[in-house]
């Protein structure tokens, strides 16, 4: 069974990083895409960025210049950053698997409530 | 970007009853369409993929279908669990893109 776990502060200033990491059980991070996704409350779906099994990475255009998406091999990690943030923000953050090559996400971390404010 | 619209934006129902949700896209996307579920609290489960494929263990009273720009999905008789917010999503190009939901509740 393919377990995603998010973990990270849950209150960060504005201004400041976001910083969240997705720990991965029952499937080797090696083997599969892997995307962020998250949730205003009360709001719909947005798609955050990719890291592919080889490492490469794709971002939303709407955030690529303040996010960045990494990964750890040896701890079956990958981890998201996001600079600058303000309250629009503050989200339900979810860490995803791909369906194949497609990006289409059929394992769901149960996701991690980030709020941003002073 | 390329848009989903999603209608209704909500629907009321009772247990038994065929409900259909309609997505557009603002272009074509061939059949990169998926759907999915989500409970309040709760992340979202995969339903459908590539228009109409059923993931992994959900049960065949859902069915999608649609290519290009129009997409339907469809539970084919309403049970209790069935309950919650559904979304639409496009990935026809490296931007995936999500609809903005259809909650269906007890009428």
């Amino acid at each position: 069974q393919v377990l995603l776990q998010e973990s990270g502060p849950g209150l960060v200033k504005p201004s400041e990083t976001l910083s969240l990491t997705c720990s991965i059980s029952g499937a080797s991070i090696s083997r599969f895409h892997w995307s962020w996704i998250r949730q205003p409350p009360g709001k719909g779906l947005e798609w955050i960025g990719f890291l592919s099994y080889s490492g490469n990475t794709n971002y939303n255009p709407s955030l690529q210049s303040r996010v960045t998406i990494s990964v750890d091999t040896s701890k079956n990690q990958f981890s998201l950053k996001l600079t600058s943030v303000t309250a629009a923000d503050t989200a339900v953050y979810f860490c995803t698997r791909h369906l194949g090559v497609l990006y289409a996400f059929d394992i769901w971390g149960q996701g991690t409530v980030v709020t941003v404010s002073s | 970007d390329i848009q989903m619209t999603q209608s209704p934006s909500s629907l009321s129902a009772s247990v038994g009853d065929r409900v259909t949700i309609t997505c557009q896209a603002t272009q074509d996307i061939s059949k990169s369409v998926s759907w999915y579920q989500q409970k309040p609290g709760k992340a979202p489960k995969l339903l459908i993929y590539d228009a109409s494929i059923l993931a992994t263990g959900v049960p065949s009273r859902f069915s999608g279908y649609g290519s290009g720009t129009e997409f339907s999905f469809t539970i084919s008789s309403l049970q209790p669990e069935d309950f919650a917010t559904y979304y639409c999503q496009q990935y026809d190009n490296f931007t995936p893109t999500f609809g903005p939901g259809t909650k269906v509740d007890i009428k």
